[in-house]
């Protein structure tokens, strides 16, 4: 699987646009960008995943460049409850492909 | 229900008792991996089960550890003569297949095991 870079921390205001960055330069052709975050003391949860267009569902919206070395996961309003480290992963679809999850990033959703 | 479940939520033994973590997966979920996870650290695979095909199990620490599974459905995590070092939070995932492709793995809630 391709090495994630993600910064350590950031913080966003309630109820504003939360943009989490990461960047993954040696990803290949075949390999999907996911997105999971964990809340403190729950398990893993999934956010969304795509390969080379920009994604939308229910929780988040993924942006990922035309070059495909960077992508950055929105949330649009962010609440309390988002906060939580996130995992930005680059893997294959492929059949027995563990998840691996780098250092994240920890967001904090502040009032 | 609709998201995987786990039992017990909490375990607590003592070293030296033998433990057995339940997962049930989400219905039609083909694939089912056990994670481990240690305070303050990331994932750390365990074992892998994929439809009828032989289960990976190369992230078994130790053979003290094991899993099954019914088919498609639940599967078990049993590990024999408890140590110290197995607490953990141990983490059960499914996810779709379609032919050789992987979907996004949805978790458990974890079982919390403590040994004392």
């Amino acid at each position: 699987d391709a090495k994630t870079t993600q910064p350590p921390s950031m913080d966003c205001a309630e109820g504003r646009a939360a943009n989490l960055p990461c960047n993954h330069s040696t990803i290949s052709g075949n390999e999907y960008v996911y997105w999971y975050r964990q809340i403190h003391s729950q398990g893993p949860q999934y956010i969304i995943h795509g390969l080379k267009n920009n994604e939308t569902n229910e929780m988040a919206s993924l942006i990922i460049t035309e070059d495909r070395k960077s992508s950055t996961l929105i949330l649009p309003h962010a609440t309390l409850r988002d906060t939580a480290v996130y995992y930005c992963i680059v893997r294959e679809e492929t059949s027995g492909s563990r998840l691996t999850f780098g250092e994240g990033t920890q967001l904090t959703v502040n009032p | 229900g609709a998201g995987v479940s786990q039992s017990p939520s909490n375990k607590v033994t003592e070293k030296g008792k033998d433990v057995e973590l339940r997962c049930d997966p989400i219905s039609g979920h083909t694939a089912l991996y056990w994670y481990r996870q240690r305070l303050g650290q990331g994932l750390e695979f365990l074992i892998y089960f994929q439809g009828n095909s032989a289960p990976d199990k190369s992230g078994l620490p130790s053979d003290r550890f094991s899993a099954e599974r019914t088919g498609e459905s639940v599967s078990t995590l049993t590990i024999q003569r408890t140590q110290q070092e197995d607490s953990a939070v141990y983490l059960c995932a499914s996810s779709r297949t379609s032919g050789t492709r992987i979907r996004a793995q949805y978790f458990g809630p974890g079982t919390r095991l403590t040994v004392l």
